[in-house]
């Protein structure tokens, strides 16, 4: 496609709940990245997909966090039991091979 | 991965140069230097990047010193929409690097 599409871009729940959020990479980028953003803070490294090598998992925050990604397309992000402090921007990015990212316009997740 | 430091936030006046500085002194020899910006409710967008000198585009220019321990990004006569987070970030070019944001620099442009 022409951009990176995150999917939805705004997502409600519950406490408790599992989440699962959708990330489309520009077609032919061999790297994926997920970030969170705290509302008035800089982005958090999550994941990091590289074509089929295995993911950089270092910067997901629990257990409860997962990312899965199919070859080089979809990638989803996945928080069971979400709680309230997982209420953020949930930025995806994609590229070709170490050069600059292109990034979508984030799923907010907002946890009552 | 080197660590940068920047500033929190920044002022400035429409048509005013800007000039955000970021350290870096534990930069590799690898390592290329990249800004992105970042408007609000948007994800970042890659401005420039550079490994040495003096780096122009349509946006900004970067300038980075001999020893590469800090870069600066320069903004030639800033509008009210260059209000934005402007991130520096430090990175192997070549081996498939994770890149890591820090908390930026809040920018903003008064009229």
């Amino acid at each position: 496609g022409a951009g990176v599409s995150q999917s939805p871009s705004n997502k409600v729940t519950e406490k408790g709940k599992d989440v699962e959020l959708r990330c489309d990479p520009i077609s032919g980028h061999t790297a994926l990245y997920w970030y969170r953003q705290r509302l008035g803070q800089g982005l958090e490294f999550l994941i990091y997909f590289q074509g089929n090598s295995a993911p950089d998992k270092s910067g997901l925050p629990s257990d409860r966090f997962s990312a899965e990604r199919t070859g080089e397309s979809v990638s989803t992000l996945t928080i069971q039991r979400t709680q309230q402090e997982d209420s953020a921007v949930y930025l995806c990015a994609s590229s070709r091979y170490n050069e600059k990212l292109f990034f979508g316009s984030g799923t907010q997740l907002s946890v009552l | 991965l080197a660590k940068t430091t920047q500033p929190i936030s920044m002022d400035s006046y429409e048509g005013q140069e800007v000039n955000i500085t970021c350290s870096h002194n534990n930069i590799a020899t690898n390592d290329y230097i990249t800004w992105y910006q970042q408007f609000p409710s948007q994800g970042p967008r890659f401005i420039i990047q550079g490994y040495k000198t003096k780096v122009t585009n349509e946006v900004a220019s970067l300038f980075i010193p001999a020893d590469r321990k800090s870069s600066t990004l320069s903004l030639p006569r800033v509008s009210l929409s260059d209000t934005a987070v402007y991130y520096c970030l430090v990175g192997d070019n070549t081996g498939g690097f994770k890149t890591i944001f820090g908390a930026g620099t809040r920018l903003f442009v008064k009229a």
